[in-house]
């Protein structure tokens, strides 16, 4: 079945550093890809999206790409803030399209960025 | 624009009980899928609702059940609760055309078993 691997955390940063968050796959087909962010005490926000190999997700400053030849898609971003401090999670769709299968996902990492 | 809406916030239950979570969907969409997230994991797919009949189905026992309203919001029944179910519960929900919007999803109901 599918499945999604994301890097253990927690990962704490100070502002401005670059941040990497590894995430890998193992899914049958041409499965679409998602990093989702959870703020706490909220509910999960897509943060970017990519559906077919070689397509680059980005939103905010963050930035992933679907690299199929390596099954993964880690999330970076230049220079991380304050604000940026979340849970991120990594999933998968088995819908080219996303939106009417089921998510698999990852178990999150937390991301911590002091002043 | 009213986002996927959740209710209740909290729950407290014991062991045994039966619970319902209700959903309301974003405006606009008709597919709604419901999510387990224990404490420090991701979310776990239960079940999804289109058309007011379950399409899929994540494994989880058949104490879990759903259903899903003209309305299009969706309510999930949990029968016999166990300690291990407690958990926070997401509900999203995506239109069923176009197919490549994503799933939005609500801030959650705590479920706490004592």
């Amino acid at each position: 079945g599918n499945s999604v691997t994301q890097m253990e955390g927690p990962v704490t940063l100070s502002e401005e550093a670059f941040l990497t968050i590894n995430c890998t796959y193992t899914a049958t087909g041409y499965p679409s890809l998602f990093w989702y962010v959870q703020y706490p005490g909220e509910g999960l926000q897509l943060l970017l999206k990519a559906t077919k190999a070689d397509d680059k997700g980005s939103n905010k400053g963050f930035e992933a790409t679907y690299r199929k030849e390596t099954t993964s898609f880690h999330l970076e971003k230049g220079s991380v803030q304050v604000s940026d401090s979340a849970v991120y999670f990594c999933a998968l769709s088995d819908s080219p399209g996303g939106s009417n299968y089921k998510l698999t996902f990852g178990k999150g990492t937390l991301l911590t960025v002091n002043p | 624009d009213a986002g996927v809406t959740q209710s209740p916030t909290h729950l407290i239950k014991t062991r045994g009980q039966q619970v319902t979570l209700r959903c309301s969907p974003k405006s606009g969409h008709d597919t709604v899928s419901w999510y387990q997230q224990a404490l420090g994991q991701g979310p776990q797919f239960i079940f999804q609702y289109y058309e007011e009949e379950e399409r899929q189905r994540g494994n989880f026992p058949d104490r879990f059940s759903g259903h899903q309203f003209p309305n299009y919001s969706s309510e999930l029944n949990v029968n016999a609760l166990l300690l291990g179910d407690s958990a926070l519960y997401l509900c999203a929900s995506s239109p069923r055309t176009p197919s490549n919007q994503p799933q939005h999803f609500g801030d959650g109901t705590r479920l706490s078993i004592l």
